[in-house]
């Protein structure tokens, strides 16, 4: 089965400064997608990045970018420029590509002071 | 709002009752998954439906819980004699579909937080 392991219970970061969230997954697929869901205090699940596991090139959305590490089966989020409304739980999910369902990590909480 | 709907946000049910929790898919989507997320934990996959047909329920108690997706309506997910362990956040999502577009990601809804007193 597939697992996906967020290490780091909470993190916090200073305003303006670059954070680096990081996340490590377990499957034996070769086809099958990353994610990175951002969830506010008003429990929202809003997607951040995501990721191809075919693609070398990693993905960036602005002031977030992903490091994919395949073969250490690695996806850590950066994020640049921290702000404010950065401040909330962020869950890594992966999905295998033959299968709907996402499978998430406990999620990190972060906090940015100002 | 074409998002994802999910009604109501929050439940109150007392021990033994029944709860029935609805989603609304986005515009255009036909795929609906059902997740819980407990204090302080990630969301866990419970159900995944498509108009008339459960595909996968492999994350579903086996008692007292049940999904369906009618033909027309929103998806309900159903708690039988809700007990204290069932309080936790109900999250729908929903996708377009799968085969070709299947890296498509999900839309969530805001959740329904459901309370057992």
């Amino acid at each position: 089965a597939q697992t996906v392991t967020q290490s780091q219970p909470e993190m916090s970061v200073q305003e303006a400064e670059t954070v680096t969230l990081s996340c490590t997954y377990d499957t034996s697929e070769s086809d099958y997608y990353l994610f990175w869901y951002k969830q506010p205090p008003s429990r929202q699940m809003i997607l951040v990045i995501r990721q191809e596991a075919y693609k070398q090139q990693n993905a960036t959305e602005n002031r977030f970018s992903v490091n994919f590490q395949k073969a250490a089966k690695s996806f850590s989020l950066k994020i640049s420029d921290s702000q404010l409304g950065d401040a909330a739980m962020y869950f890594c999910a992966y999905k295998n590509g033959a299968n709907s369902k996402l499978t998430f990590g406990k999620g990190i909480t972060l906090s940015v002071r100002p | 709002n074409a998002g994802v709907m999910q009604n109501p946000r929050h439940l109150v049910r007392r021990r033994g009752q029944e709860a029935r929790l609805r989603c609304s898919p986005m515009k255009g989507h036909s795929h609906v998954y059902w997740y819980r997320q407990l204090p302080e934990e990630g969301l866990k996959f419970m159900v995944y439906l498509q108009k008339e047909n459960i595909i996968d329920e492999s994350g579903m108690p086996k008692e007292r819980f049940s999904a369906e997706f009618p033909k027309e309506g929103p998806s309900i997910l159903r708690i039988q004699q809700v007990v204290r362990g069932d309080s936790a956040a109900y999250f729908c999502a929903s996708s377009p579909m799968s085969g070709f577009l299947r890296n498509q990601p999900q839309h969530f809804g805001d959740g329904t937080r459901l309370s057992i007193l």
